[in-house]
């Protein structure tokens, strides 16, 4: 079956760290992958995304490469900020009728 | 362009009860989605909906859970005989496309339930 599989938080970093979250996943066939993340009190909203093998998808300084060879899908940023603190969630979806979400991680950026 | 909208935004509940939540999707969206977010964990599917149907409820639980997406007004997602271990978010997601893989989801900001 699908799943997804995240590093375990929290994760706490000094502002202009550089940030890597893991994300690792199963699934049969070729899916999309896709970062979300949820501010405090509120949705998730869809980070980035990429829909193929070796696709890199990228939003506001965020990044993360489709490797079907290793099946991850990393989140990274150079430098983050205080304003990036929040929960971040890796999702598949196999084009069925729901995505697949990671536990989430959370992280906090201190000034 | 109004996102999708969830309401209530927190709902208490004594044990017993029943819990009416609600979602509107964003205007030009026919489907839509519920997931559930327990503490500590991801969201994990419930159902998905189109307008009058129940496509997939594989993730509802079989008693006292149930879903509908009329003609008119919003999606709602009905709780009967509330048990401490329903608190939890509910968000509620929608879609224009069939295809999530290429267009994914917009979520509301969630209902909150605590059961006391």
């Amino acid at each position: 079956g699908n799943s997804v599989t995240q590093m375990e938080g929290p994760v706490t970093l000094s502002e202009e760290a550089f940030l890597t979250i893991n994300c690792t996943y199963t699934a049969t066939g070729y899916p999309s992958l896709f970062w979300y993340v949820q501010y405090p009190g509120e949705g998730l909203q869809l980070l980035l995304k990429a829909t193929k093998a070796d696709d890199k998808g990228s939003n506001k300084g965020f990044e993360a490469t489709y490797r079907k060879e290793t099946t991850s899908f990393h989140l990274e940023k150079g430098s983050v900020q205080v304003s990036d603190s929040a929960v971040y969630f890796c999702a598949l979806s196999d084009s069925g009728n729901q995505f697949y979400f990671g536990t989430g991680t959370s992280l906090t950026v201190i000034p | 362009n109004a996102g999708v909208m969830q309401n209530p935004r927190h709902l208490v509940r004594r044990r017993g009860q029943e819990a009416r939540l609600r979602c509107s999707p964003m205007k030009g969206h026919s489907h839509v989605y519920w997931y559930r977010q327990l503490p500590e964990e991801g969201l994990k599917f419930m159902v998905y909906l189109q307008k009058e149907n129940i496509i997939d409820e594989s993730g509802m639980p079989k008693e006292r859970f149930s879903a509908e997406f009329p003609k008119e007004g919003p999606s709602i997602l009905r709780i009967q005989q509330v048990v401490r271990g329903d608190s939890a978010a509910y968000f509620c997601a929608s879609s224009q496309q069939r295809d999530l893989g290429n267009y994914g989801y917009t979520f509301g900001s969630g209902t909150r339930l605590t059961v006391v």
